[in-house]
């Protein structure tokens, strides 16, 4: 069985593009998280789904920051227009309701020039 | 607020020493207790949780954690490292309630030394 697939696995930008990291969470989950791993802050949760629903965007950092998840397979997290302070790890997560062990993908190396 | 706390930056062990790595936690009601483990450009992989049951908690790689309620401790131990070992660890916490996510601790360094 694949687990959470992530995409891309590195990303390279400059100051103000826009950024879209990807992921499909492990068949049959229908909770998907995504985090964000700095040096400074540790891991981030930035915004959870479940059965597609947004439940708690709470550490979303701004505006420029947004996601979708827009059947049960698949995610997206875009920053637009991303700033050099963006730049980290970004992981994707799922779970199955009731079996409560998250699985991580391998993440999403962002760099923003 | 409900939090995880792990007090150590960094453990340093020789190879076939006892380890642990601490937690703390704290939430409310019953929570859910969870170890991982993160290899260096590698995502999160699941050690170990608590849900209900016996205190002490086996999981993969001979790890197992040890659930003390009274202290709201989950420290997790190892008899006898390896230099494989080495990695960053996390404790997370599930507070009881329904559709929440996992709270994070800000990990551990282990280093295991030949």
């Amino acid at each position: 069985d694949a687990g959470v697939i992530q995409s891309p696995r590195h990303e390279v930008t400059e100051m103000g593009q826009e950024v879209t990291l990807r992921c499909k969470p492990i068949s049959g989950h229908n909770s998907l998280f995504w985090y964000r791993q700095t040096m400074m802050r540790g891991l981030e949760l930035l915004i959870y789904f479940n059965n597609n629903v947004p439940i708690d965007d709470s550490g979303m950092p701004e505006d420029r920051f947004s996601a979708k998840m827009p059947n049960a397979s698949f995610s997206t997290l875009k920053i637009q227009p991303s700033e050099p302070r963006d730049s980290a790890v970004y992981f994707c997560a799922s779970r199955r309701d009731l079996q409560e062990t998250q699985y991580f993908g391998p993440g999403t190396r962002l760099l923003v020039l | 607020a409900q939090s995880v706390a792990q007090p150590e930056d960094q453990v340093n062990v020789a190879e076939g020493n006892p380890l642990t790595v601490k937690c703390t936690y704290s939430v409310s009601g019953n929570p859910y207790l969870f170890w991982y483990v993160q290899y260096p450009n590698r995502g999160l992989q699941f050690l170990l949780k608590y849900i209900t049951g016996d205190n002490l908690v086996k999981g993969s790689y001979g790890f197992e954690a040890e659930f003390n309620k009274s202290q709201t401790s989950f420290h997790l131990k190892k008899p006898s490292a390896l230099v494989s070992d080495s990695a960053l660890y996390f404790c997370a916490v599930r507070p009881y309630q329904a559709g929440t996510a996992l709270i994070f601790g800000k990990g551990t360094t282990l280093s295991v030394s030949s």
